[in-house]
């Protein structure tokens, strides 16, 4: 079985500023690495991915992440942030292989953005 | 390509009532996952369907069940509603040759 933890509940920043949030994983199995964004009241968007290959993966909106299999961490990154940004962000992961069926997520960090 | 469309947006029962919610998956999207999203539990997988069978089940009570259309529509049913099924009820649907879920607004069902 896998699962996430998601190392901060709440990230304050102001804008501009670099930001990382951090999120580990466990699993006894290959994986598949995911971050998704939430807006109130909306569902979730991809931000990135991580399968296989390069270790640093770059996403939508700025974002990067680096897979480190030694640390079991998928932390995500922003050089500089904006208002915009302002949402909740999951960690997921699945099973890494084709008959990988579900999303375990992490219990998400709620980023603030202050001007 | 339209996105994952879910429907109702917003729903209210009381408890005991029964409910069924609907999501339509993006064009050629043949795997369906629902979760539910609650402040307590957070994001939780409800269970997985492909080609119209279920592939996998979250730990949760035979009150919640489903079930996939040959247009791989797929709707959720939660019976004998109580207080604590009060939450967002997201669909979501898989690419399968980039591992990619793409997730509709959600169903936000409020259990009086």
């Amino acid at each position: 079985a896998q699962s996430v933890t998601q190392l901060d509940s709440q990230v304050p920043v102001f804008e501009e500023a670099p930001v990382e949030l951090r999120c580990n994983y466990s699993s006894s199995v290959s994986v598949y690495l995911f971050w998704y964004v939430q807006y109130p009241n909306q569902g979730l968007q991809l931000l990135l991915k991580y399968l296989s290959g390069s270790t640093l993966v770059k996403g939508i909106n700025g974002f990067e992440a680096e897979f480190n299999k030694s640390q079991t961490s998928f932390h995500l990154r922003k050089p500089s942030v904006h208002i915009s940004d302002t949402a909740e962000y999951f960690c997921a992961v699945s099973r890494g292989d084709y008959n990988t069926d579900k999303l375990i997520f992490g219990t998400g960090t709620r980023l603030q953005v202050f001007p | 390509k339209a996105g994952v469309t879910q429907t109702p947006r917003y729903l209210i029962k009381t408890r005991g009532q029964q409910v069924t919610l609907s999501c339509s998956p993006i064009s050629g999207h043949r795997s369906v996952s629902w979760y539910q999203q609650t402040p307590g539990q957070g994001l939780q997988f409800l269970f997985e369907y492909f080609s119209e069978t279920q592939r996998n089940k979250g730990n949760f009570p035979g009150r919640f069940s489903g079930r996939q259309f040959s247009n791989s529509r797929s709707e959720m049913n939660v019976s004998t509603l109580e207080l604590g099924d009060s939450a967002l009820y997201l669909c979501a649907s898989w690419d399968r040759g980039t591992f990619e879920q793409f997730f509709g607004p959600g169903t936000r069902l409020t259990v009086l």
